[in-house]
């Protein structure tokens, strides 16, 4: 079955620390997202990409980075420069924009950060 | 810019009775329009979509949402609720326009059906 697979679903983290998330898909999407949910406020996007070796911020990127080497994976890391990380992470994506996509995404079931 | 709005964070229905989740929204241009829903600790499932076409369109779970231009709403609907349907449910809109146009997010409302 085609899907999104996000690890791991759980991780702690000390203060000062950098860890990635890791974001792998076999839907053939070209689009990528991260989007950062927290309690009240939604979700909001960090960072996206619409083709291999290109992407570009979303409304909170400060504090993340990504990389898109291959179509199938899209990993955030976040940095000790992140200044609140603990929060919800969802991975997504989308078939493209320029094939006919009406935007709707397609997620994985997310990662839990806490940091300690 | 666009934005949305889901004005209600919970809303409470007993089982069997009809369910309302309101959203509304605004974009420039014709949106495209969509509700999702999460469970807990999971991620969020597509429910359904406007894009053009019938204002009323009919989506997973026996879930539907009538599209008002005149009102910019999108509200959810399902005549006869289950406990099963108890989640957070997200509205999202997509001014389409030119160029790559993300989806933005309502901040959710929970539904709790009880039994």
């Amino acid at each position: 079955d085609g899907g999104i697979t996000q690890s791991p679903k759980y991780l702690f983290r000390k203060e000062g620390q950098n860890v990635t998330l890791s974001c792998e898909q076999n839907l053939n999407h070209d689009a990528m997202y991260w989007y950062r949910q927290d309690p009240g406020q939604g979700l909001r996007l960090i960072y996206y990409s619409q083709i291999v070796n290109d992407f570009q911020k979303g409304d909170i990127a400060e504090g993340y980075s990504v990389s898109r080497e291959k179509k199938e994976s899209f990993p955030l890391t976040v940095t000790s420069a992140q200044k609140n990380p603990t929060a919800f992470y969802l991975c997504a994506s989308s078939i493209a924009p320029d094939r006919g996509d009406t935007g709707e995404l397609f997620f994985g079931e997310g990662s839990r950060l806490t940091v300690l | 810019a666009q934005s949305v709005a889901q004005p209600e964070d919970q809303v409470n229905v007993a089982e069997g009775n009809p369910l309302t989740v309101k959203c509304t929204y605004s974009v420039s241009g014709n949106p495209y329009l969509f509700w999702y829903v999460q469970y807990p600790n999971r991620g969020l499932q597509f429910l359904l979509k406007y894009i053009t076409g019938d204002n009323l369109v009919k989506g997973s779970y026996g879930f539907e949402a009538e599209f008002n231009k005149s009102q910019t709403s999108f509200h959810l609907k399902k005549p006869s609720a289950l406990v099963s349907d108890s989640a957070l449910y997200f509205c999202a809109v997509r001014d389409p326009g030119t160029g790559f146009q993300k989806l933005v997010f309502g901040t959710g409302t929970r539904l709790l059906v009880s039994p």
